[in-house]
This record gives C-alpha cells, sequence and structure tokens, in this order.
C-alpha cells in the first residue's frame, strides 16, 4: 500500500525558534501533499495545499508567513513553522495524494507530528 | 459549504455491546466521497471506508457495518460486539472537489470508549 512518513514524530522547543516537519510519500509520487492541525481533543483542520513546483494555497485564516510549505520533489513536503509559539503546539500531520486507477485520487496519512511549544 | 456533523461527542459502551455513530454532512457538489477514519491514542489515522455518492449500498466488513442513505445526508458507522481495541476517536470526512484537488472536510469526531 501507499506509505507516508513524517519526521520528527515528536519535538519541543524553545519559543521563538523554527521547527521544520517532513512529509514524505515512500513509494509513490505526489504532486498534492495537505497539511492539517489538530489541537487536543479537537478535529483535523486543513492548513494547507502544497503543490510540487508551485506555491502553496493556504486556507482562511492560516499565516503564510508564519508557516512556510515547500513541496520541492514528487515525495517531499515540508512544513516550516516560524518564530514558534506555545499557541502553536499541536499535532500536524500531513497526507498525500495518490494518483490512483480510477477518478478518485485518494490521500494517504502520515503518523503525524507532535509539536510542544514551551 | 461542505459541512459534516458528529453529534456524538463522547460514547462509552461495555465489551459486545453494538455501536452506531452517527454521521451527517452537507454539500451541493453532486459528486462526493465520504469517509471514515479511526483515530487511536497513538494519533495516527486509520482508513476505514470510503464510499462515493452514487454508491448507495451498504457495506459490510467484519464487525464494522456502514449505512449510506443519501436522503438523509447520512453516512452511519456501526460496530458490532465492540471490543476494548476499538477504543478510539473516530472521524466522518467529506470529500469537496474544488479546482480539481479534492479537500477533505472532518467531522469533529465521536470518542468511543469500550469498556470491559
Amino acid at each position: 500500500g501507499a506509505v507516508v512518513s513524517q519526521h520528527p514524530s515528536r519535538v519541543i522547543c524553545k519559543s521563538g525558534t523554527s521547527v521544520k516537519i517532513e512529509c514524505r510519500s515512500l513509494d509513490f509520487q505526489a504532486t498534492t501533499m495537505f497539511w492539517y492541525r489538530q489541537f487536543p481533543k479537537q478535529s483535523l483542520m486543513l492548513m494547507a495545499t502544497s503543490n510540487e513546483g508551485s506555491k502553496a494555497t493556504y486556507e482562511q485564516g492560516v499565516e503564510k508567513d508564519k508557516f512556510l510549505i515547500n513541496h520541492a520533489s514528487l515525495t517531499l513536503s515540508t512544513l516550516t513553522v516560524t518564530s514558534a509559539h506555545p499557541e502553536d503546539s499541536s499535532f500536524y500531520i500531513c497526507s498525500a495524494r495518490h494518483p490512483g486507477q480510477y477518478t478518485y485520487n485518494e490521500q494517504f496519512f502520515g503518523p503525524g507530528t507532535r509539536l510542544t511549544v514551551l | 459549504a461542505q459541512k459534516v456533523t458528529q453529534a456524538q461527542t463522547e460514547i462509552s459502551v461495555v465489551e459486545k455491546e453494538d455501536v452506531t455513530l452517527d454521521c451527517v454532512y452537507e454539500t451541493r457538489d453532486t459528486t462526493y466521497y465520504l469517509f471514515w477514519y479511526k483515530q487511536p491514542p497513538s494519533g495516527e489515522l486509520v482508513f476505514l471506508i470510503r464510499r462515493n455518492s452514487f454508491d448507495e449500498q451498504n457495506e459490510i466488513s467484519g464487525r464494522y457495518s456502514w449505512n449510506f442513505q443519501k436522503s438523509t445526508s447520512s453516512f452511519n458507522f456501526t460496530i458490532t460486539a465492540s471490543q476494548v481495541v476499538d477504543s478510539a476517536v473516530y472521524f466522518c470526512a467529506l470529500s469537496e472537489n474544488q479546482g480539481g484537488s479534492e479537500k477533505l472536510v472532518f467531522g469533529k469526531g465521536t470518542k468511543l470508549t469500550v469498556n470491559p
């Protein structure tokens, strides 16, 4: 099956530092990847859609300058949380869109990255 | 706008009981997809099922079954003879197609606790 990995799985950082999270599709090429954020006991909220070779599309209310997304290759997208603050502490999940056989291009999810900002 | 409502925030049952998780959706699209995901305490999303809007057949997979009714915009999920390992948060989701890029809209989730 299609596998998506994320690194790191868990990160603790000091307020004001930047953190980079990687999302990789291991056995397929993904032209589109998605980044979600999930606060404790809440649902997954789409932050942005990452397209290989072009700028990411951000959802309303998500700061582009704070959450930098780079999709430099067909198997890797990165999310950088710049100048992180405690309110950015959350569970970040990526998904990669698999170019499937049928009309629907299924998303496969990574295991998530738990960010804690002190 | 697309919307997914999971009215049950938390459900607690005793092992071997049957339990149904409700999901109601709103969409203007005629073509859409519905999903159920399981999120155990580890956090990783586990895909359970995808159903497209043209297929209203109910589906059964082991102890799991799904009831899709377009007339009531519902896609309910039933676990038969629940087990402790079924304890998790379950999310219903709807795929909307905007400009060819399918985006998933999630419900708020239902936390299921199965007690021994």
